[in-house]
């Protein structure tokens, strides 16, 4: 199994640009979610679905959308970025009734000017 | 106010000794506590999961949770080089709707030299 997996690692944007994070898993898993990681602010969710088709909103949603239309793919997109997205991004996925074990990607590091 | 504290170190050890990491918390409702573990440019992994006060070891590692002072503990004894990386806590509150829905800490970085 390939886990949880992140495209692209890197990214530069500039402001208002818009673009599209990958998140794939090939784990089966129901529960995905989005967390970005700031210097000093540790973690903090996104955006969360626990299956196709549904999805909500975490501590830091504003900027962000998501779709789930299958169990492998939860993609985040910005829609017209900022200097505050500059960030770490990262995908993860779970078994739902096993939320706490959660499976991180590696990351996509993205600098917006 | 964060709602979950975590000294952000950095933290330097010599190899062997013992490492105690701490996270405080201010919302009683967190009921489940956990300890990731992220290498540089990695992703974070669970490295241990706790419910109840008291603590729970898995080989060097030690689990502390003491509700009542909403403080938890990470001990590492006999520490390695390849320990180095940041930990990071994190906890949710009790109920089916909160399932994966993580709070955590700031995160501190530990270093192990030889």
């Amino acid at each position: 199994n390939a886990g949880v997996t992140q495209t692209p690692k890197f990214q530069v944007l500039k402001t208002g640009q818009s673009m599209t994070l990958q998140c794939a898993q090939d784990m089966n898993h129901e529960y995905m979610s989005w967390y970005r990681q700031d210097p000093g602010m540790g973690l903090r969710l996104i955006h969360y679905s626990v299956g196709a088709g549904i999805t909500d909103q975490g501590e830091v949603p504003n900027g962000y959308n998501v779709s789930r239309s299958t169990t492998e793919d939860f993609p985040l997109r910005l829609l017209s970025a900022a200097p505050s997205q500059t960030s770490v991004y990262f995908c993860a996925s779970s078994y739902l009734g096993q939320g706490d074990t959660q499976y991180f990607g590696p990351g996509t590091r993205l600098t917006v000017l | 106010q964060k709602e979950v504290e975590q000294d952000p170190g950095p933290l330097s050890v010599p190899e062997g000794a013992i490492v105690s990491l701490n996270c405080t918390y201010s919302n009683s409702a967190f009921q489940y506590f956990m300890w990731y573990r992220q290498y540089s440019r990695k992703g974070p992994e669970l490295l241990m999961y706790t419910y109840s006060s008291g603590n729970k070891e898995d080989g060097r590692f030690t689990a502390q949770v003491d509700k009542s002072s909403k403080y938890i503990s990470l001990f590492i004894r006999d520490s390695q080089p390849s320990d180095s990386a940041t930990y990071l806590c994190a906890m949710r509150r009790a109920g089916g709707t909160s399932y994966g829905k993580l709070t955590f800490g700031q995160g501190t970085i530990l270093t192990v030299h030889p």
